[in-house]
């Protein structure tokens, strides 16, 4: 079955750069949910995207914007890279009308130097 | 504020035994309950879950007790097996909400 697909899988940058994110979500599935896990940390929710609006934020610092497009992927764009964002980046996906389970992506791990 | 709370950070069971891990929330507004599996550089992957009006939920060798009153759920794996050594993380939302509130998880190790 397909799964979630997100890209690039690991990504370096240096302070101050941009970076994006890209997440495919499980075929049908139009919601789309971005978590970020800093090391040793639990997921903490970013925000989420239901057909193409952004339906719920959580804390997400304003140097990071996001979208869903009309095929239902979605895109992190993160700017003014800092140390602090160094982490794994899930996206997950569900269907609205089912959003309990929520099936998550491999994951991007970002490191800033 | 952790709203979800794992307070064993780590559990060792032999193979063949019974696995049970423990979490407690604080937000009375959750209505439902997942656990999710997670390997080192993968992605979580979902156990099982149960809805607030259900106290038990059973998969195979999986099942998730919830204890509204005391804001307690636990998950059973019976038996474990050494395949099952990962960290688990509890989750949680409300009904109005997807978004997923995590524990900070619990690593097992089940050994041979």
């Amino acid at each position: 079955a397909a799964g979630v697909i997100q890209s690039p899988r690991h990504l370096i940058k240096e302070k101050r750069e941009t970076a994006t994110l890209k997440c495919y979500p499980i075929p049908r599935h139009d919601t789309v949910y971005w978590y970020q896990q800093g090391p040793g940390q639990d997921p903490q929710f970013l925000i989420s995207f239901y057909e193409k609006m952004q339906s719920d934020k959580g804390s997400i610092p304003d140097r990071f914007s996001a979208q869903q497009f009309s095929d239902y992927h979605s895109e992190l764009n993160m700017s003014s890279l800092e140390l602090g964002d160094s982490a794994l980046y899930f996206c997950a996906s569900t269907l609205r009308a089912s959003y309990n389970e929520q099936f998550f992506g491999p994951g991007t791990r970002l490191t800033v130097l | 504020d952790q709203q979800v709370k794992q307070n064993s950070p780590s559990l060792s069971v032999q193979e063949g035994r019974i696995s049970i891990l423990n979490c407690d929330y604080t937000n009375s507004m959750f209505d439902y309950f997942l656990w999710y599996k997670k390997y080192p550089a993968e992605g979580p992957t979902f156990l099982i879950s149960i809805s607030s009006i259900k106290d038990k939920n059973e998969d195979g060798r999986f099942t998730v007790f919830l204890n509204k009153s005391a804001k307690h759920l636990s998950l059973h794996i019976v038996p474990s097996q050494p395949g099952d050594s990962a960290v688990y993380f509890c989750a949680a939302h409300p009904s109005n909400t997807g978004k997923l509130i995590f524990g900070q998880g619990t690593t097992l190790q089940v050994k041979p």
